[in-house]
């Protein structure tokens, strides 16, 4: 059974604090991504990356970066968490259907962190 | 500019009855298109996807959906509502040659016993 694994379901963390999400995939996708998901404003593409130590800004970058050193694994660091990155993450996998098409996507379980 | 709308961010119904979730969609190229579960505190699971194959999608859990390119719609059905049913609903869309991903806003159905 092909599987997205998020490796913390649930954290809270300081203001200040440095917090990674760590998301490992075992479908041989070359696309990770990680998304936010908050009440109202549906899901918001922070970063992609379609190959290893490849990544892109989506929609909101700002204050996140990541890192994709391995195929399986990519990770959403946040460098200074503030308040306003109390949220769920979810992170998905897919593999390219076509010329840039990204297909179906598989999602992770999801990383609810509170920033306190 | 693409673009995806829900029609409806909450949808309720009887167990047992009929369930309908709207999806239109505005689209330049050829779109592929999914339609998403989410439980709570969960991760999104796939109920079905339409990839230029057949217009009517049957998809897990009795769910099935229709594409019909001349109303640009993507609306989700289920014969008989279960209490399980209950959950949030995403319609999603992937356009070719571009690598983009377009989620709708998500439409929450209850399920009443």
């Amino acid at each position: 059974d092909v599987k997205v694994t998020q490796s913390s379901r649930y954290l809270v963390k300081r203001t200040g604090e440095k917090v990674f999400l760590e998301c490992v995939q075992d479908m041989d996708h070359e696309n990770m991504f990680w998304y936010r998901q908050d009440p109202g404003l549906g899901l918001r593409l922070i970063y992609f990356s379609y190959d290893v130590k490849m990544k892109e800004k989506g929609d909101i970058p700002e204050g996140y970066s990541v890192s994709r050193e391995k195929k399986e694994r990519f990770s959403l660091i946040l460098e200074s968490a503030s308040t306003n990155q109390t949220s769920m993450y979810l992170c998905a996998s897919s593999s390219p259907q076509g010329a840039g098409d990204t297909g179906e996507l598989f999602f992770g379980e999801g990383s609810r962190l509170t920033v306190l | 500019a693409q673009s995806v709308t829900q029609l409806d961010s909450h949808v309720s119904v009887s167990e047992g009855t009929p369930v309908l979730l709207r999806c239109n969609y505005s689209s330049s190229y050829s779109p592929s298109l999914f339609w998403y579960v989410q439980h709570p505190n969960k991760g999104l699971q796939l109920l079905l996807k339409y990839t230029s194959a057949a217009t009517l999608v049957k998809g897990i859990n009795g769910f099935e959906a229709e594409f019909k390119k001349s109303e640009t719609s993507f609306h989700l059905t289920k014969p008989s509502a279960h209490m399980s049913d209950a959950a949030e609903y995403f319609c999603v869309v992937t356009y070719t040659g571009g690598f983009k991903t377009i989620f709708g806003a998500g439409t929450r159905l209850f399920v009443k016993a």
